[in-house]
Order: structure tokens, then C-alpha cells, then sequence
């Protein structure tokens, strides 16, 4: 079976740096992906990890260990807007299916 | 164009109505899901069609019918629905479901469902 743990609320103020953990149990795995959500919105896909590291996309950065099954988000130069949900997930290639994450609310402040 | 369309947004039904969602994309993916989603939860995945055929079913009571009248088009039959039933229900569509790397899923906005 697939187990993803998050923590389940984050605060953090405008403009600084936060970082959102995610620990998995898998069997069979193939990368760790991220999504957001806005209140009432669809998930949008952020970044993927298939292999070890550090991989950027503009403010958001992701990262990935395989040894340690664990991988995280990095928001940096944060914006109210990024008050949202995120969630880690991994391919169950049993069911060939996405298994998402509890999810972590991101509340940014001013 | 990486959109998925839902209709309706919003949708109240009794419990002996019967209705349908409908969920569209024209980005050429041959993989579509049905996930529903209650709030502060994570999305659940209830179906998945790869090529028109269904290949996912998660013990996904009766009363939720799925149809994929072609490769762009994903429906949801709903029939004597309960108020538990009450969620946001998402359609997903991806590249063709294949195993052989984790594919992105592109989410529509959602049709949010009451059930009285």
C-alpha cells in the first residue's frame, strides 16, 4: 500500500521561506509530484522529483531523497497568494493511480 | 490548451433525483478520472478510463455510474444519492496512464454536489 505523511498546517509571513515535508511508504516508486490547491479551486500540478535532488521552478523549488523516502517544497519570496493546500503524491503502480497526501494548508500572513 | 471543463459548477439534487457531470478536455490524453474530494481532505480517486475503457473502479458504490462516450468526454451518472455523498468531484485527465513514468494530471475546476 502507499503512505504519505504531511504536516497538516504551516504559517509563515509574506516574503519568507518556507518549506513543506513529505515522508512515503511505498511499494514500487517512481517520483514524488506536488500539487496546489486554492480554496474552492482545481489541484494544480507544481513539480516533480523522479530522482535525487534539488529541482527549481521560479520561487518553488522541490526535493527529493530516495534513501531516506522523503522529499519537501520549498516556497521562497512568499505571497498571500500562496495561502493554499499542498500535496505530495506518488504513482501506485498497482492501482496505476496517483495516492495524494493528508495535505498542508499554507497560510501566509502579512 | 491544458484545460479540463466541468459542468455544472454547482449542483443540488434529492435523494431520488438522477443527474449526470460532465467533465471535457481537448488535449489529446487518452487517461480521464473521476476523484472526489470532501473538504480538507485529499482528492479520493473513484475511476479511471485509459482509451475509452475502464481500468480503475474503487469500490465505488453503484449508485455513481461513469461513461466515456469518447476519448475527450467523461461523464458521471448519479442515481439515489445520500447526503454523505456531498463533495466536490473532480475529473483528471493525463497523457495515457501508462505506468512507465508518473504522469502530470491536469484537474478541471470541479462540480461541488449537495445532496439534501
Amino acid at each position: 500500500g502507499q503512505s504519505l505523511e504531511q504536516p497538516s498546517e504551516v504559517t509563515a509571513v509574506e516574503g519568507a521561506i518556507v518549506q513543506i515535508n513529505c515522508t512515503y511508504q511505498t511499494s514500487g516508486f517512481y517520483g514524488l509530484s506536488w500539487y496546489q490547491q486554492h480554496d474552492g479551486g482545481a489541484p494544480t500540478f507544481l513539480s516533480y522529483n523522479a530522482l535525487d535532488g534539488l529541482e527549481e521552478t521560479g520561487r518553488f523549488s522541490s526535493f527529493l531523497s530516495r534513501s531516506d523516502s522523503y522529499g519537501y517544497l520549498l516556497l521562497q519570496e512568499l505571497q498571500m497568494k500562496d495561502s493554499a493546500s499542498y500535496f505530495c503524491a506518488v504513482l501506485d503502480t498497482g492501482r496505476r493511480a496517483l495516492t495524494f497526501g493528508s495535505g498542508t494548508r499554507l497560510q501566509v500572513q502579512p | 490548451d491544458t484545460e479540463v471543463t466541468q459542468t455544472p459548477k454547482h449542483l443540488v439534487m434529492g435523494m431520488t433525483n438522477k443527474k449526470s457531470l460532465k467533465c471535457e478536455q481537448h488535449m489529446g490524453h487518452r487517461a480521464m478520472y473521476w476523484y472526489k474530494q470532501k473538504a480538507k481532505k485529499p482528492p479520493e480517486l473513484m475511476f479511471v478510463y485509459s482509451y475509452e475503457k475502464l481500468s480503475i473502479n474503487e469500490s465505488v458504490p453503484s449508485r455513481f455510474s461513469p461513461e466515456c462516450p469518447n476519448s475527450s468526454l467523461l461523464n458521471l451518472h448519479l442515481h439515489a444519492l445520500q447526503p454523505e455523498d456531498s463533495a466536490l468531484y473532480l475529473c483528471a485527465s493525463s497523457q495515457d496512464g501508462t505506468i512507465t513514468y508518473q504522469e502530470t494530471q491536469y484537474f478541471g475546476p470541479g462540480t461541488r454536489l449537495l445532496v439534501l
